[in-house]
Parts: C-alpha cells; structure tokens; sequence
C-alpha cells in the first residue's frame, strides 16, 4: 500500500543554517504531495503542496520539489528561524479518486529544533 | 479561514467507560476525518466520511466507531475505552474535488486520557 517515510525523527539546527527534511513515498498511483507543519499545542496546517504541473510550491521560505524519479519531496529551507521550530509531517494524497482515493497518508514526523 | 472545532479538548476516562468525541465543520466540506497523534507513529487514520451517512474505516479501526451524521457533524465513538485509546486526537475536513489534492483543515485536538 502506500507510504511516506521521513527518516530523521529530530533535527536540531543553529538559527540560520539551512534546512532540509527529508521525504520518500511509495505509492500506485502519481500522487499529491505535503507538507504539514505543527506547532506546539497547536493544530496541524498545511505548509506547502505539489503542483500539477512542474512548479515549485514555496511558503514561507519553505521549498519542496517533486521528484518522481526518486519519490521524494524534501522540505528545504536556505536559513532556519527560531520560529521555524515545530513537528513537519509529509503526507501523500492519490490523484486516483476512487474508494480510497480520498486518503491523506502522514509519515510520522520530523521535529526540528532550532537553537540560537 | 476553514473552521474546525472539537470538544471535549480534554477528557479523562475510566477504562471500559464510552467515550464520544465530536467534531463540527463550517467549511462545507464532504470529507471529514479522524485521526490519532502519537510520538513515533505521526498521525494514523482511524475512521474518515465522504458525506452524510458514510464512514469508512481508515488503517486502525478496531476500537473505535464513527458517525456522520450531518454534513457539518462527525463523531469518532469508544465504546469500551482502554489505556492503549490514550491519544491525542485530530479531526480534519477536506475537498478531494477541488481538483489540486485533498488540502486537510484540522482542529485543534481532543487530549484523551484513559485510566
């Protein structure tokens, strides 16, 4: 079936060192990715999410680029804030809308932690 | 701004008790979900509605029921709680026919504590 993994559970960055988390996925069909961001006691939002087309999703500093070559969907950042501290949750969506189709399928998250 | 809202925020339960959590949409979306957050797993699926009077089991059902009962109206049900069901738990909307994916809006949790 498919799957999002994230490999690192914790990331521990000095403010202004760039970021990248990383994404892998399996999945049967061309799937949507994202990204989710959590801050602490706070709700899961979405961060950033794959195009249909070839462009690049940025948000708030934040990148990401579909490699389907790979399946991957690393998350980047070119300075990391302390603000930028939270839980990142990759997840995938199939593009194929039947039965199961409506799924979001989470990896298990990265923390990362930003220091001064 | 999509909006969410569950309650109980906060719950303590007694093993065997029922437990209902309730969630509320105002974003009109058909798809609702419920998912529980748990350090090492991330967010797992429990159950999930495509519309009024559907649920659909996600990837860890057993022990939990749902009802949709409405549009804006999901419920996730323990009817026989245990301390394993001790959780942190996320109901979601979305619109799979927006055409670009299946952008989820959470609300902001049902700490679960089951004793």
């Amino acid at each position: 079936g498919d799957s999002v993994t994230q490999t690192e559970g914790l990331v521990t960055l000095t403010e202004g060192l760039p970021v990248m988390l990383n994404c892998t996925y399996q999945s049967t069909y061309s799937p949507f990715l994202f990204w989710y961001v959590q801050h602490l006691n706070e709700a899961p939002k979405l961060l950033l999410k794959s195009f249909t087309d070839n462009k690049r999703p940025e948000h708030q500093g934040f990148h990401a680029t579909l490699h389907k070559s790979s399946s991957s969907f690393h998350l980047q950042k070119s300075s990391a804030q302390l603000s930028d501290s939270a839980l990142y949750y990759c997840a995938l969506s199939e593009r194929n809308y039947g039965s199961s189709g409506n799924k979001l399928i989470f990896g298990i998250g990265t923390l990362l932690s930003v220091k001064p | 701004e999509a909006a969410v809202t569950q309650s109980p925020r906060n719950k303590v339960a007694v093993t065997g008790g029922k437990v209902t959590l309730s969630c509320n949409q105002t974003n009109n979306h058909n798809n609702m979900y419920w998912y529980r957050q748990d350090t090492g797993h991330g967010l797992r699926l429990i159950h999930y509605s495509y519309g009024a009077g559907s649920t659909e089991k996600g990837d860890i059902p057993d022990g939990y029921k749902a009802s949709r009962p409405s549009q804006e109206n999901f419920s996730l049900i323990l009817e026989l709680a245990t301390p394993s069901q001790t959780s942190v738990y996320f109901c979601a909307s979305g619109d799979a026919a927006s055409g670009d994916g299946n952008t989820l809006y959470f609300g902001e949790g049902s700490r679960l504590i089951v004793v």
